[in-house]
């Protein structure tokens, strides 16, 4: 089983709709999450991260945790076609440590 | 602040050679990470220092991959010899590590192909 899964997709959105991510990991100690947002040919940057269970909101994001279920979930709401990337979680053990596990990423379509 | 540098951005080789790349942090950070990016295995950690000195080096796949970080401000990843399936594209990246949130700031990459 994999430290961190994704759905690979691809995840085709039309314009304005929500789009949502999923993310599930397998240690359950695992304290922080993040979401890195690829474009193609680029190199990751993080756009939203999550410590505690529950929603987290940023402009059009939304970062849910649910540790219990061992999940986190990342929603954009009136998706333009500039989110068009792939998603990255990322876990880390411990709150504040450096070392992050990588899911495979979600491929993400935003259709006009 | 110019970011995280990384040299060459392309890379192409033949088997066997030796292939060294590498990174600049962005200044003030003291956590350096080195990553490999890969279709098949997606974005993997192979290594990362702290001031310096390297904490976790159980990602580097083999004997052939060595990494050194000199000073603050320069690393280097090194393959001798080089093979087919290292071909990848390689991420640096640095954070400051006493800053409590966990933001890892990633250079634009190596394109490594060995043929």
């Amino acid at each position: 089983q994999k430290e961190v899964e994704q759905n690979s997709g691809p995840l085709s959105v039309p314009e304005g709709a929500i789009a949502s991510l999923n993310c599930t990991y397998s240690d359950r100690g695992s304290q922080s999450f993040f979401w890195y947002r690829q474009y193609s040919g680029k190199s990751p940057e993080l756009i939203m991260f999550i410590y505690s269970n529950g929603d987290k909101e940023d402009g059009r994001f939304t970062a849910q945790l649910n540790k219990a279920s061992q999940y986190v979930s990342l929603l954009i709401r009136d998706s333009q076609p500039s989110d068009s990337a792939t998603y990255l979680c990322a876990v880390s053990l411990h709150q504040g440590a450096q070392k992050l596990v990588f899911g495979q990423g979600t491929r993400l379509t935003i259709n006009p | 602040d110019a970011g995280v540098i990384q040299s060459p951005r392309h890379e192409v080789t033949e088997m066997g050679q030796e292939v060294t790349l590498r990174c600049k942090p962005i200044s003030g950070h003291d956590y350096l990470f080195w990553y490999r990016q890969t279709m098949m295995r997606g974005l993997e950690l192979l290594i990362y220092f702290n001031n310096n000195v390297p904490i976790d080096d159980s990602g580097m796949p083999e004997d052939r991959f060595s990494a050194k970080m000199p000073n603050a401000s320069f690393s280097t990843l090194k393959i001798q010899p080089s093979e087919p399936r290292d071909s990848a594209v390689y991420f640096c990246a640095s954070s400051f590590g006493s800053g409590g949130l966990v933001e890892q700031f990633f250079g634009p990459g190596t394109r490594l192909t060995v043929l």
